[in-house]
Parts: C-alpha cells; sequence; structure tokens
C-alpha cells in the first residue's frame, strides 16, 4: 500500500480541464510533486513545491494544495498527456527538523486516458 | 546536458547480492541528493533509497531497510547501491534520480533505469 492515495484511473475529453489528486497526512507538512510516466519511458518531474514547472514543461500543468490533499491540474488536455501521473513527497515522521526527512513516499499512480 | 547512466542489473538468484551504479555527468554532483527508485513490471513507483549530498542523511524504504546500501562518490561522480539478500520481490527496474535539492526532496531527472530480475 502507498503512504500517498491517488484514484487508480481518470478519464478527460481532449481540450477540457481534469484534476488528479493526492491524499496523505504528509502533504500537511510538504507540498507534492508530480511525475508524468509514459509507457516504456522513464518518468518526468511536472511539478514541485507551491506550484513550480522545470523549463520545459507545459503551462497547462499546474499544482495546489489544500489539507492533506495535493492536485495536478491539467488545462485543456491533449492527447499526448495520456500517461500515468505519480505524486510524491517527503515525509517527516519521527524527525523533529525538515532537513532531517530520510523517508520521501510515492502514490499508487493514476491512469489518465484522453477521450 | 544532465545525464544519469546506470549499471550493474541483471539476473540473479535470490540470497544473493548486485551492486548498481549510476554514473552522473553534466552538473555539479555533490550539489545534489541522489536516490533510487524501482518499479516492478505493471506497477508503480517505489522509492528505494536516497542519500543527502554529503552523505550526512541516508534513507531507506522499509522493504529494503538492512539489506540494501546506497552510497556516493563526489569525486567520482556516482552513486551506488548495494543489494545484498535479493528476494523475488525485489525483481524491479531500477532507476537512478538526481534530486532537484541537496536534501532528500524530489525527483528532478531520472536515468533510463536498469533491470533487476531475482529468479531460480
Amino acid at each position: 500500500s502507498s503512504d500517498l492515495t491517488q484514484d487508480p484511473a481518470v478519464s478527460v475529453a481532449l481540450g477540457q480541464t481534469v484534476k488528479i489528486t493526492c491524499q496523505g497526512d504528509s502533504l500537511r507538512s510538504f507540498y507534492a510533486s508530480w511525475y508524468q510516466q509514459r509507457p516504456g519511458q522513464a518518468p518526468i518531474l511536472l511539478i514541485y513545491g507551491e506550484n513550480n514547472r522545470p523549463s520545459g514543461v507545459p503551462d497547462r500543468f499546474s499544482g495546489s494544495r489544500s489539507g492533506n490533499t495535493a492536485s495536478l491540474t491539467i488545462t485543456g488536455a491533449q492527447a499526448e498527456d495520456e500517461a500515468d501521473y505519480y505524486c510524491n513527497s517527503r515525509d517527516n515522521s519521527g524527525h523533529s527538523r525538515d532537513s532531517t526527512v530520510n523517508r520521501l513516499v510515492f502514490g499508487g499512480g493514476t491512469k489518465l486516458t484522453v477521450l | 546536458e544532465v545525464q544519469l547512466v546506470e549499471s550493474g542489473g541483471g539476473l540473479v538468484q535470490p540470497g544473493t547480492s548486485l551492486r548498481l551504479s549510476c554514473a552522473a555527468s553534466g552538473f555539479t554532483f555533490d550539489d545534489y541528493a541522489m536516490h533510487w527508485v524501482r518499479q516492478r513490471p505493471g506497477k508503480g513507483l517505489e522509492w528505494v533509497s536516497g542519500i543527502s549530498w554529503n552523505s550526512a542523511i541516508i534513507g531507506y524504504a522499509d522493504s529494503v531497510k538492512g539489506r540494501f546500501t546506497i552510497s556516493r562518490d563526489n569525486a567520482k561522480n556516482h552513486v551506488q547501491l548495494q543489494m545484498d539478500g535479493l528476494r523475488p520481490e525485489d525483481s524491479a527496474f531500477y532507476f537512478c534520480a538526481k534530486d532537484r535539492n541537496y536534501i532528500l526532496d524530489a525527483f528532478e531527472i531520472w536515468g533510463q533505469g536498469q533491470m533487476v530480475t531475482v529468479s531460480s
């Protein structure tokens, strides 16, 4: 089982907006990062921190957080966005200082289908 | 160009050992934490182990704690994962990943991965 919970599958119509969620206690303390993985490829970092995109990531991808839930929103989904999406965060269980965190966790992943 | 190149994967018998290596280039290696992440066929991502820039912070998933050891050599720009007491459930694709931070945080750049198969 994962410390972060994601819906196994989500679908969206081409050009529409979709939100992929990630729930877990660690998200009350830390932001989630989001990754896209296409079949047979290594994952790609999409979002980190409050809502930051690495260079090259389209601006239709955005992130947010509320309580223990983080969300990845794709505004105007494209066919090439069909992929698996994973969240991850730091886990500070048992650590008094954030800088000493030594455990990271992933969500179970969400398979996005673009219809 | 940032590159991570893994090596050392293969087919081994249960109970034996294997060492994965990851050669890094294109960035200041000793400024960043490094990780190993695995993915069993058809399954999700699982963080295996991470090591901070100066090796002061090291962490392991519960599933590998006591069997796997991560280390880094900042002079040679590489990170290794020593895997002992391998089990069939350790069979997976193993990715080396560069953190976006000097402490354990998130996975900014990924290698292409190495397959490890544990079977008799």
